[in-house]
């Protein structure tokens, strides 16, 4: 089955900082892939996305390629801020007859310190 | 503009007592809906999803049964609540496609 495995948090750095998650996938077929965040006491937001092999995924300063051979999708971004902290899930898609299903990694707790 | 609700944002129960989570969307049609639950120190996990009115697939046995009365709403359930039933559970919907929106969750402590 499908499954997306995330590095184990929390990664606290410094404010301006260089930021990567690290992030691998198991699937059948060609799925698109995300990074979804998630604020203290909130739900989901999309960050960004990736529908196919060597798309780059970017919003807010953070980015990600999809690569297929490596089957990963690391997010990065070049300059942390306070604001950014958050946990990161990342997350592949497939289909189930008419409804996609979204499967999540654990997801990465991010702390960013003054 | 499509929109989500989710209700409550938090719930404290007794074991044994039952549940029912609401989540209605607004400014779509014939919507795929979802709900996911993430356990304390956990990710999120599929629970059900409903293509249709009437139509639920569950993901993982458990304590728990979701509704689909209406086109834009759907109902989370239980008879009696567990202890493990304790997470932060989040409503989403699709039109079917790879975007899906989330509510914005009820956080749901089982005393």
């Amino acid at each position: 089955g499908n499954s997306v495995t995330q590095m184990e948090g929390p990664v606290t750095l410094s404010e301006e900082a260089f930021l990567t998650i690290n992030c691998t996938y198991t699937a059948t077929g060609y799925p698109s892939l995300f990074w979804y965040v998630q604020y203290p006491g909130e739900g989901l937001q999309l960050l960004l996305k990736a529908t196919k092999a060597d798309d780059k995924g970017s919003n807010k300063g953070f980015e990600a390629t999809y690569r297929k051979e490596t089957t990963s999708f690391h997010l990065e971004k070049g300059s942390v801020q306070v604001s950014d902290s958050a946990v990161y899930f990342c997350a592949l898609s497939s289909l189930t007859g008419t409804a996609s299903k979204l499967t999540f990694g654990t997801g990465t707790r991010l702390q960013v310190t003054l | 503009s499509q929109t989500i609700h989710q209700w409550p944002a938090t719930l404290v129960q007794p074991v044994g007592s039952p549940l029912s989570l609401e989540c209605t969307v607004e400014g779509t049609s014939n919507p795929n809906l979802y709900w996911y639950r993430q356990a304390a120190g956990r990710g999120l996990q599929l629970l059900f999803y409903s293509v249709g009115i009437g139509q639920i697939s569950s993901e993982v046995p458990q304590n728990l049964s979701a509704s689909r009365p209406q086109d834009r709403q759907f109902i989370l359930s239980s008879k009696k609540l567990l202890l493990s039933d304790s997470g932060f559970y989040l409503c989403a919907w699709s039109a079917g496609g790879d975007g899906y929106t989330f509510g914005s969750g009820t956080r749901l402590t089982v005393v």
